[in-house]
């Protein structure tokens, strides 16, 4: 499958913002996505990204892509105690399967 | 939206049985489906992707032996583990594509543990 790397875990208080970084390898991926999991508990979609755009803002959700070097971030302004989860984040390729990051751990603190 | 309903969330068997898990589409048609393994603070792994009245196809190094998969109508797939095995213990977990700018869904997950 494809590489996609990620960091793995980030502390946070509450009411700062949170940055999370992810690489991805399939440059022909069209769509990129960022996924919340909280223990014990499917993937729920945050937000996506298609790969002609450069930014797309949603809410308290940035999430910055740099195709050239096949660098994708998430912010999350504000960030509260609900944000608290692991956050993966997902490329597609090839018959529309999914690779995904390590994933990140957000802990964020009251 | 999109919602896909994974049954059971956990389930305990003894090694030698076989557990099957469900995975259903509520509101769309789903022609193709894919489950995922995941290993404690891992990511996830792809292990197969469920096509609607083919077979399934396998990543590679996966079982399909083991890990029996039908998807005999647009809206439910199965998991089968056969003779489970403790080695087999993890968190699986399903998903269906609405379309791809509408993401992924993923169901809720099922703990399998063989004792």
């Amino acid at each position: 499958g494809e590489d996609v790397e990620q960091s793995l875990f980030l502390s946070v208080r509450e009411g700062d913002s949170s940055v999370i970084n992810c690489t991805y390898t399939d440059s022909s991926s069209t769509y990129l996505y960022w996924y919340k999991q909280e223990p014990g508990a499917g993937l729920q979609l945050l937000t996506y990204i298609f790969s002609n755009m450069d930014m797309k803002q949603d809410q308290r959700l940035t999430v910055l892509l740099n195709k050239k070097d096949k660098h994708l971030s998430l912010r999350i302004a504000d960030t509260q105690t609900g944000d608290s989860a692991i956050y993966f984040c997902a490329e597609n390729w090839g018959n529309n399967r999914l690779a995904f990051g390590k994933g990140n751990q957000v802990v964020v603190i009251p | 939206g999109a919602v896909v309903s994974q049954h059971p969330s956990w389930v305990i068997c003894k090694s030698g049985t076989s557990v099957k898990i469900e995975c259903r589409s509520l509101d769309f048609q789903a022609t193709t489906m894919f489950w995922y393994r995941q290993f404690p603070k891992q990511s996830l792994m792809l292990m197969a992707t469920s096509n609607e009245g083919s077979k399934a196809t396998y990543e590679q190094g996966v079982e399909k032996d083991k890990f029996l998969i039908n998807h005999a109508s647009l809206t439910l797939s199965t998991l089968t583990v056969t003779s489970a095995h403790p080695e087999d213990s993890s968190f699986y977990i399903c998903s269906a594509s609405y379309g791809p700018q509408d993401g992924y869904t993923f169901g809720s997950g099922t703990r399998l543990t063989v004792v």
